[in-house]
């Protein structure tokens, strides 16, 4: 079965500060990965996927992500956060079969100090 | 264009009660699923639609019950509901397998 792990919990980082959240799946093949980002009370926005092919995407909101295949992970980056940046961010891996289902990490709350 | 529409927005209910939780998308998707939202728990998968006349189940579909008539509409039934149903939940749908799922901005459910 399919699993997300997002080890941090909670990030606090300072306005203009780089960011890197943490983001390791388990899946027994390619997999579909995804970062969705959640404000308080709303639903969840993408900020970017891989599929397949180059393993840096570029996303939404200057955030970038790589996808390492030997070390499992899919970490979600971006050089200098905004204040507007403090949400929650989800990590995804999703299946390639009937369904799309996805399975979730347990989310990291980013805290962003001016 | 309003993408992924559910309502109600909030609802409280008493232990026992049923209520169905409406999901409906304006943008021709055949899958829609339903997720719930428990804190540090990430999203959990509780029921899925590849299609009208289709559903599976998901991670934790336990007291939930879905239907698929039409491609617009995938409500999410509460058959008794219990305290542990206590959750936010979410209508999501995608183009097809692979795709981004779009979500709607949730329900926010108390059972008490």
């Amino acid at each position: 079965a399919q699993s997300v792990t997002q080890p941090d919990i909670h990030i606090t980082v300072s306005e203009g500060a780089s960011l890197e959240l943490r983001c390791n799946y388990s899946y027994g093949a390619t997999p579909y990965l995804f970062w969705y980002v959640q404000s308080p009370g709303q639903g969840l926005q993408l900020l970017l996927k891989y599929f397949s092919g180059d393993t840096l995407v570029q996303g939404i909101k200057g955030f970038e992500a790589e996808f390492k295949r030997s070390q499992s992970s899919f970490n979600l980056r971006k050089p200098s956060v905004h204040w507007s940046d403090a949400a929650e961010y989800f990590c995804a891996v999703g299946a390639n079969n009937a369904g799309n289902m996805l399975t979730f990490g347990g989310g990291t709350r980013l805290m962003v100090k001016p | 264009n309003a993408g992924v529409t559910q309502t109600p927005k909030f609802q409280v209910l008493k232990t026992g009660q049923s209520m169905t939780l409406q999901c409906a998308q304006d943008m021709n998707h055949e899958y829609m699923s339903w997720y719930r939202q428990d804190p540090g728990m990430g999203l959990r998968l509780i029921h899925y639609s590849v299609g009208a006349g289709i559903t599976d189940q998901g991670e934790v579909p336990n007291g939930y019950n879905v239907s698929r008539s039409t491609t617009e509409d995938f409500p999410l039934r509460l058959l008794s509901a219990a305290p542990s149903q206590t959750s936010v939940y979410f209508c999501a749908s995608s183009p097809g397998g692979g795709q981004p799922q779009h979500f709607g901005d949730g329900t926010r459910l108390s059972i008490l």
